[in-house]
């Protein structure tokens, strides 16, 4: 079953704590995205990785961090230096010689 | 960088009515468009693109938008709507690398019965 996973679905934490979001996928795909949703304020990107042991920065990255050890996974940490972490989190990839990307289902974090 | 405005935050309409979702980006150089659908909790699912060629794209459920260059808009179009088309929308701007992705703050479609 290709795809791309993101788990888990929905994830509570207490303010203070730092929160691991995975994103798996079997695609074969380069390049991986993660991005945050708020309501009214459509997707922004936080961090992009293309190869293995490679990311860049988005246009939100503060309070949030990334490794990309293998193709197939890029979790996205959210630290306690994030003012503001709950949100709709969503995870996507890109082959590299295509310009579409595709989304993962989505993890809702709330933090209290 | 680029933004990307989609005019109308929600629309009603009529089941087996016409629908426009539009959209507008900035920009004077080469970019790739395209269409998303979204339904509650759920991912982003493509619906259609423009790379090149013809200025109409024909998409997935029966859309279609319509590129125009020099009023730097991709309007999305259905010319009959049905119940299950009630979701989220998002236009989306590509540079020409892949990499930088922006979208447009949504629409919300809803179909009344």
């Amino acid at each position: 079953d290709g795809g791309i996973t993101q788990s888990p679905k929905y994830l509570f934490r207490k303010e203070g704590q730092n929160v691991t979001l995975s994103c798996e996928q079997n695609l074969n795909h380069d390049a991986m995205y993660w991005y945050r949703q708020d309501p009214g304020q459509g997707l922004r990107l936080i961090y992009y990785s293309q190869i293995v042991n490679d990311f860049q920065k988005g246009d939100i990255a503060e309070g949030y961090s990334v490794s990309r050890e293998k193709k197939e996974s890029f979790p996205l940490t959210v630290t306690s230096a994030q003012k503001n972490p709950t949100a709709f989190y969503l995870c996507a990839t890109r082959p590299l010689n295509t310009y579409e990307q595709y989304f993962g289902p989505g993890t809702r974090l709330t933090v209290t | 960088a680029q933004s990307v405005t989609q005019l109308d935050s929600q629309v009603p309409v009529f089941e087996e009515a016409p629908v426009e979702l539009r959209c507008n980006y900035s920009s004077s150089v080469s970019v790739y468009l395209f269409w998303y659908v979204q339904y509650p909790n759920q991912g982003l699912q493509l619906l259609l693109k423009y790379l090149s060629g013809s200025t109409l794209v024909k998409g997935i459920n029966g859309f279609e938008a319509e590129f125009n260059k020099s009023q730097t808009s991709f309007h999305l179009r259905k010319p009959s709507v049905h119940i299950s088309d009630t979701a989220e929308y998002f236009c989306a701007v590509s540079d020409t690398t892949g990499n930088q992705f922006y979208f447009g703050t949504g629409t919300s479609l809803t179909v009344i019965p």
